[in-house]
C-alpha cells in the first residue's frame, strides 16, 4: 500500500474564490488520480494526473474549473477555480503501482464547504 | 465500463458472516473485480481484489464464479465497526468506476 495525506483536511471557502488541494504519497507512484465525492454520493473520477503532461479529464470536468499540477512522481494538486456552493465536496486522490493487480489507495479527502 | 449492481443496503448482527453479491454482467476480460470499504468522513479504504475463482485474505473472501458475472464479498464474524459503505468495482487500468455501493449497518 501508500501512505497518502492531503492538505488541508477542510476549508470552508467563499463563492468566487478558488482553493488549491495538495496530495502527498510516501513513495514515488505511477499513476495518481482525483475523485470528487458530493454529499451522500458515491465517487466520480475529475482526472488522471501525469506527471510531466497535462491531466487527462473526465466528460463534465475542464481544465479552467479544475486545473492539475503533477511535478514529481511524489505529489499533485488539484485547484477548485471559482467556487460556487455545487462545488462543496470531499476531494480525494488516489494512486496505483504498476504491478498486477493495479490496485488504487486513497487518501483521507478534502472536505470542502463553499458558501 | 462494466457497470455493477449491488444491494442498497444489508443489516447484520455482531458475530455473523456477511455476504454482499454484486452483479457484473458485461465485464471484459481483462477486467479485476475490487471492493472498497468507506466509512464516513474517510476516503475508501482497499478491502479485496480478484479475477477469478476465490481469493482470501486476513480480513474478507471473494467468491467468483466461471462466468465472472456476479462476485460476492464475504466478512466473517463482523463486529459494529465493520458498519461501512461497500463498493463493488469492475475495471481495467486506471478506470475505476465507484456505482452506488452497499451500506452495511452492523447492530449489537
Amino acid at each position: 500500500s501508500a501512505v497518502i495525506s492531503q492538505k488541508p483536511s477542510r476549508d470552508i471557502c467563499q463563492r468566487g474564490t478558488s482553493l488549491t488541494i495538495q496530495c502527498q504519497v510516501d513513495s514515488q507512484v505511477t499513476m495518481m488520480f482525483w475523485y470528487r465525492q458530493q454529499p451522500g454520493q458515491s465517487l466520480t473520477l475529475i482526472a488522471t494526473a501525469n506527471q510531466g503532461s497535462e491531466a487527462t479529464y473526465e466528460s463534465g470536468f475542464v481544465i479552467d474549473k479544475f486545473p492539475i499540477s503533477r511535478p514529481n512522481l511524489t505529489f499533485s494538486t488539484l485547484t477548485v477555480s471559482n467556487m460556487s456552493p455545487e462545488d462543496s465536496s470531499i476531494y480525494l486522490c488516489s494512486v496505483e503501482r504498476r504491478d498486477s493487480s493495479d490496485t488504487q489507495y486513497f487518501g483521507p479527502g478534502t472536505r470542502l464547504t463553499v458558501l | 465500463l462494466a457497470k455493477t449492481t449491488q444491494p442498497i443496503s444489508m443489516d447484520s448482527y455482531e458475530g455473523q458472516e456477511v455476504n454482499i453479491t454484486c452483479s457484473h454482467n458485461n465485464i471484459a476480460t481483462n477486467d479485476y473485480i475490487t471492493w472498497y470499504q468507506q466509512f464516513p468522513s474517510q476516503g475508501p479504504r482497499f478491502i479485496i481484489q480478484g479475477y477469478k475463482t476465490k481469493v482470501t485474505n486476513e480480513v474478507a473472501s471473494l467468491f467468483i464464479p466461471a462466468d465472472r458475472k456476479s462476485s460476492t464479498l464475504s466478512l466473517p464474524r463482523v463486529s459494529l465497526s465493520d458498519t461501512a459503505v461497500y463498493y463493488c468495482l469492475v475495471g481495467g487500468r486506471n478506470k475505476l468506476v465507484f456505482g452506488a455501493g452497499t451500506i452495511l449497518r452492523v447492530k449489537s
